[in-house]
């Protein structure tokens, strides 16, 4: 069945632009994770729906960072005035709900800030 | 001092050698733990999960020590396809399924 998708897979945004960065999860999931890797580094939490709900924020770096699930499906991660220490891996991830189901991860979209 | 720690490594083995990765968490209030791996360029995938009393998974050994706030992952045997990124990884209680990773231990096998 398919997994999670993210678009765009690659981003490049000269410094100061904003951007937009989108995940599909499965079908059904309920729970969705949006986690921020940089290079030689492990994945780092951002935030966290439950359906449409934004129930933790509390790793989103700073207010220019946004993110939003407004039908409980699809869910869009923006940055605003993008700066180069955004440069990372942006990771979606989605499970059934809950912390005891498994979370199934998106190929992740590289954004690269010049 | 990140809440779970590794040694990044990287180890270098040759294929058949037993490898030994170790992990620490500062969090008492960690739930569930894991194992997950990422292969170059590519998303986290769950390895295993990880329980008190042990568990094994073919070649895979995970262990964990809650006094000591320890995991170690054990592969024995080891293949060309084992190299990957082994990433340590744990979940708080009442934090939701939040999940917080270690740095990630590098791991090539060599022929």
């Amino acid at each position: 069945g398919a997994g999670v998708s993210q678009s765009p897979r690659y981003k490049v945004a000269k410094r100061g632009q904003d951007v937009a960065l989108r995940c599909d999860p499965i079908s059904g999931h309920v729970s969705l994770f949006w986690y921020q890797q940089a290079l030689g580094q492990g994945p780092e939490f951002l935030t966290y729906f439950q359906n449409e709900a934004q129930l933790d924020k509390s790793g989103l770096p700073s207010d220019r960072f946004f993110a939003e699930r407004p039908e409980g499906s699809v869910s869009t991660l923006k940055i605003q005035r993008t700066q180069q220490e955004d440069s990372a891996v942006y990771l979606c991830a989605s499970s059934l709900g809950g912390s005891s189901y498994e979370q199934y991860f998106g190929p992740g979209t590289r954004l690269t800030v010049t | 001092r990140k809440e779970v720690e590794q040694d990044p490594g990287p180890f270098n083995v040759p294929e058949g050698a037993t490898v030994a990765f170790n992990c620490t968490y500062s969090n008492s209030a960690s739930q569930s733990f894991f194992w997950y791996r990422q292969d170059c360029r590519k998303e986290p995938k769950l390895l295993m999960s990880v329980y008190s009393s042990g568990n094994e998974d073919g070649r895979f050994t995970a262990q964990l020590n809650r006094a000591s706030q320890y995991i170690s992952l054990l592969i024995r045997d080891s293949k060309l396809s084992d190299s990957a990124t082994y990433l340590c990884v744990v979940n708080n209680r009442n934090q939701g399924g939040k999940l917080i990773f270690g740095q990630g231990t590098e791991l090539s096998v060599k022929p």
